[in-house]
């Protein structure tokens, strides 16, 4: 599984636009891109997934080069809700419900009023 | 869209209890089901993986004596703590995802946060 490297933690203002990116240099050719985002005692929740080029979503855009050995995660205009861990995995396209999930250390993002 | 439930939310025992924690996949059938501990401000460990109607699968260094896995039945896995002392105390959480379509992610229980006194 490939391994992803993540900023341990960012800060922000309400209002502006956040990216987070990962890192993740021997992802394989079958991954996807996939973001979670965890709150203070409750499971991850899953954001966004992606292959190549940009997705987007009604809460997050996902942008992840032709190399595919990085994405970022976009924010728009984050409200101090949005504070909280978030996780990007890269998870095998096979598999489906038996992919397990390994998570890396996460980004703990600080939005301050 | 596809839920799963985890109950108890938290737990809080006496050291020497047993304690099960269960997880139900709400609007969809999951034969497979996962496993993770998180200890306090560190990521998500995965510990196991259900699986319905043979023997959970143990990540290295987990033992399976200790955290008894039951999966009877496509909607509910159970991870028993056996004899839990209070270096087991953690959250736990649970995921599942809808089987068919190879991209559908994994959907996460909200935990149980476990207390071992």
């Amino acid at each position: 599984l490939a391994k992803t490297t993540q900023p341990i933690s960012m800060d922000s203002y309400e209002g502006q636009e956040v990216n987070i990116t990962c890192s993740h240099n021997n992802i394989a050719t079958n991954d996807y891109i996939t973001w979670y985002q965890q709150f203070p005692s409750q499971g991850p929740r899953f954001i966004i997934q992606g292959y190549k080029t940009k997705v987007t979503n009604e809460v997050a855009s996902l942008f992840i080069p032709a190399d595919r050995k990085s994405s970022t995660l976009s924010l728009p205009r984050v409200s101090l809700s949005d504070t909280a861990v978030y996780y990007c995995l890269p998870v095998p396209d096979y598999g489906g419900a038996t992919n397990k999930l390994i998570f890396g250390t996460g980004t703990l993002l600080a939005v301050q009023p | 869209g596809a839920v799963v439930s985890q109950h108890p939310s938290w737990v809080i025992c006496k050291s020497g209890t047993s304690v099960k924690i269960e997880c139900r996949s709400l609007d969809f059938q999951a034969t497979t089901m996962f496993w993770y501990r998180q200890f306090p401000k560190q990521s998500l460990m995965l510990m196991a993986t259900s699986n319905e109607g043979s023997k959970a699968t143990y990540e290295q260094g987990v033992e399976k004596d200790k955290f008894l896995i039951n999966h009877a039945s496509l909607t509910l896995s159970t991870l028993t703590v056996t004899s839990a002392h209070p270096e087991d105390s953690s959250f736990y959480i649970c995921s599942a995802s809808s089987p068919g379509n190879s991209n559908q992610p994994q959907h996460f229980g909200d935990g149980t946060r476990l207390s071992i006194l």
